[in-house]
């Protein structure tokens, strides 16, 4: 098993641009989750799934959009892209909740918006 | 919302020390996670705690989860250059959606061979 997958691993993007990160993972997981980190700051929801076809907001979710049309894949939409998007992503799944459950991470993509 | 205390934020060790990271939240969790993070890395899922006065050890690491269930540790026992990372509590909250994972700001930890 691959586990996790992102691509790419590094993205810089100018500001207005837009751009998908991709997230796949092979465990058969329902959960879904994209998270961002910055420095001193942990790492904040941006949007989740349940299962195909369902999504969901988390904490930050503004300026991102997502969709769940298979189990395996879950890619995350920036639509214009702006410099307090420069971040590190991490995509990650559960079998089941993930706040009962195991979350296996991706290794991130890290993007730079100038 | 709701949010979770985690200290120290860093902690540099001579190679040899012990190490411990607490996490404390004003309100009682429902159950707590702990996840490290090694430099330039992904985080990775270590345990999960539910129970009141939960302990739990994993080797030289030993995991506990508070009486009242609002406060958890992380102790690492006799410190190693392999333990350099960050750990992370992650806390569920009672009565939230059981979805949303936080996550606290993490600790530091620098070993010094």
């Amino acid at each position: 098993n691959a586990g996790v997958t992102q691509t790419p691993k590094f993205q810089v993007l100018k500001t207005g641009q837009s751009m998908t990160l991709q997230c796949a993972q092979d465990m058969n997981h329902e959960y879904m989750s994209w998270y961002r980190q910055d420095p001193g700051m942990g790492l904040r929801l941006i949007h989740y799934s349940v299962g195909a076809g369902i999504t969901d907001q988390g904490e930050v979710p503004n300026g991102y959009n997502v969709s769940r049309s298979t189990t395996e894949d879950f890619p995350l939409r920036l639509l214009s892209a702006a410099p307090s998007q420069t971040s590190v992503y991490f995509c990650a799944s559960s079998l089941g909740p993930p706040t009962l459950s195991e979350q296996y991470f991706g290794p991130g993509t890290r993007l730079t918006v100038t | 919302g709701q949010q979770v205390m985690q200290i120290p934020q860093y902690q540099h060790v001579q190679e040899g020390e012990d190490f411990t990271t607490y996490c404390n939240s004003s309100t009682t969790l429902s159950n707590i996670q702990w996840y490290k993070q090694r430099p330039g890395g992904h985080p990775v899922f270590l345990i999960q705690l539910v129970k009141s006065g939960e302990v739990k050890k994993q080797k030289r690491l030993t995991f506990q989860f508070g009486e009242a269930k609002k406060n958890s540790s992380l102790h690492i026992t006799a410190t190693q250059t392999t333990d350099v990372g960050t750990y992370f509590c992650a806390p569920a909250y009672s009565g939230a959606g059981s979805y949303q994972l936080t996550f606290g700001k993490g600790t530091k930890l620098s070993v010094i061979p």
